[in-house]
């Protein structure tokens, strides 16, 4: 079966720099999407992968090595408004949109 | 403000009741989605359009229709509603289409809370 791996919860320090995993095992590959979602709200575009390597938007930034199977989203300089949760998200070779269950990210003062 | 529009944003309903999601998007995507999210799991698509006049079954239809008359409209139905329907409904589009997918990001709607008692 097609299965995305975060873990659930993250906390982290406000001003520090937090790193969250998604591991994938899916029918064939298309992109690797990154998606913000405050609670009580929608989720909003970060990024999207479809290449190896590190790309960079801001304080955040998105990689991906498609032969491990493997992206992580870095966050830099957190501030309280981080507070979210971090859904990763991959396109399989039928053009489906494989979602984890969510990174939920902590930021204390 | 452009965007996607969803109605009602929470509802409380008895088991049995029919009950119709709105969702209208004013982007002219050619794809809509309707998902489901519970907690502990990923979004789970539940049906899809590539392009007005089409429609797809997703990766839990059972119990939801749906229907796309026109590019702009995309109404999630529960013909008779069941307590494990009780949910955060997400309705989304995109731009381009492929297969239930897309190749471009998704624009989700702020949501429809559901209970069914």
């Amino acid at each position: 079966g097609q299965n995305i791996d975060q873990p659930t919860e993250m906390t982290a320090t406000e001003g520090a720099i937090v790193q969250i995993n998604c591991t994938y095992q899916t029918s064939g590959f298309n992109g690797l999407f990154w998606y913000q979602q405050h609670a009580g709200e929608a989720p909003t575009f970060l990024s999207y992968n479809v290449l190896d390597g590190l790309e960079e938007k801001g304080r955040f930034s998105s990689f991906l090595s498609r032969s491990k199977g493997y992206s992580y989203l870095l966050l830099k300089e957190l501030q309280m408004k981080d507070s979210a949760s971090y859904l990763c998200a991959v396109l399989d070779s039928n053009y489906q949109l494989i979602w984890g269950a969510g990174t939920k990210l902590i930021i204390k003062p | 403000i452009a965007g996607i529009t969803q109605a009602p944003t929470s509802q409380i309903l008895a088991a049995g009741r029919r009950m119709t999601l709105r969702c209208t998007q004013d982007m002219r995507h050619n794809a809509m989605y309707w998902y489901r999210q519970d907690l502990g799991l990923g979004l789970r698509l539940i049906h899809y359009s590539n392009t007005a006049g089409t429609t797809g079954k997703g990766e839990v239809p059972d119990g939801y229709s749906v229907s796309r008359a026109n590019t702009d409209d995309f109404p999630l139905t529960l013909a008779s509603a069941v307590p494990s329907q009780t949910s955060v409904y997400f309705c989304a589009s995109s731009d381009g289409g492929g297969g239930q997918g897309h190749t471009g990001e998704l624009f989700f709607g702020e949501g429809s809370r559901l209970t069914v008692l």
